[in-house]
């Protein structure tokens, strides 16, 4: 069974910084795409950051630009997303999801962790 | 404002048809593949559809989907009251670089 455990979420103040992760297990890590998606307190679903299976290929929102890091330990079958500079914004659930966007889909999901931006 | 546009809700009857519209541009829908997500109240996104019109197994045929130049549309055949969810379709976007989301479109089954 396909499991993604997300851990790192909480209360930062702004300007801070957070490291997020992603463990995953249940299929080889290092086949698929990665993707984290956002959903901020009562709004829709969108799209962070995805990262290809060998971790060299990196695309980020605007949103996060600059900011925001994802990155891979193949040998750890883990995700990561640094995020830095952290704005009241920013505020929301973070997905971590197995796939890309694209044809394939971001087929199997986290349960989420809770990113809160406030002082 | 979303790169893909659907309508905010839409409702039917139970055992009624609904379809849900996404309109986007010819960097995104146009030119890349289409999947739809549903999020239940309170649940986690759900792949419905990927790649157009293909559903991944488990996914229950009364769901449907298909694409024409820069709009893609998911139908929903003989609603049930537990289908009533949020659902979003998302595309990569060739000129942003970026994967994109439409705003969502609350499903009511009356």
């Amino acid at each position: 069974e396909v499991q993604l455990l997300e851990s790192g979420g909480g209360l930062v103040q702004p300007g801070g910084s957070l490291r997020l992760s992603c463990a995953a297990s249940g299929f080889t890590f290092s086949t698929y795409a990665m993707t984290w998606v956002r959903q901020a307190p009562g709004k829709g679903l969108e799209w962070v950051s995805s990262v290809g299976r060998s971790g060299v290929d990196t695309y980020h929102a605007d949103s996060g630009k600059g900011r925001f890091t994802i990155s891979r330990d193949n040998s750890m079958d883990t995700l990561y997303l640094q995020m830095n500079s952290l704005r009241a914004q920013d505020t929301a659930v973070y997905y971590c999801v197995k796939g890309g966007i694209g044809e394939a889909g971001l087929d199997t999901w986290g349960q989420g962790t809770l990113v809160t931006v406030s002082s | 404002q979303s790169v893909l546009t659907q309508p905010p809700s839409v409702s039917a009857a139970p055992g009624q048809r609904v379809t849900i519209s996404c309109s986007g541009s010819a960097s995104n829908i146009g030119s890349r593949s289409v999947s739809w997500y549903q999020q239940l109240p309170g649940r986690v996104p759900k792949l419905l559809i990927y790649d157009n019109n293909k559903r991944p197994s488990g996914i229950p045929d009364r769901f449907s989907a298909s694409k024409s130049g820069a709009s893609a549309t998911l139908g929903i055949t003989g609603l049930q009251t537990g289908d009533e969810a949020d659902y979003y379709c998302g595309a990569w976007d060739n000129s942003l670089g970026a994967g994109v989301f439409g705003g969502g479109t609350k499903l009511t089954v009356l």
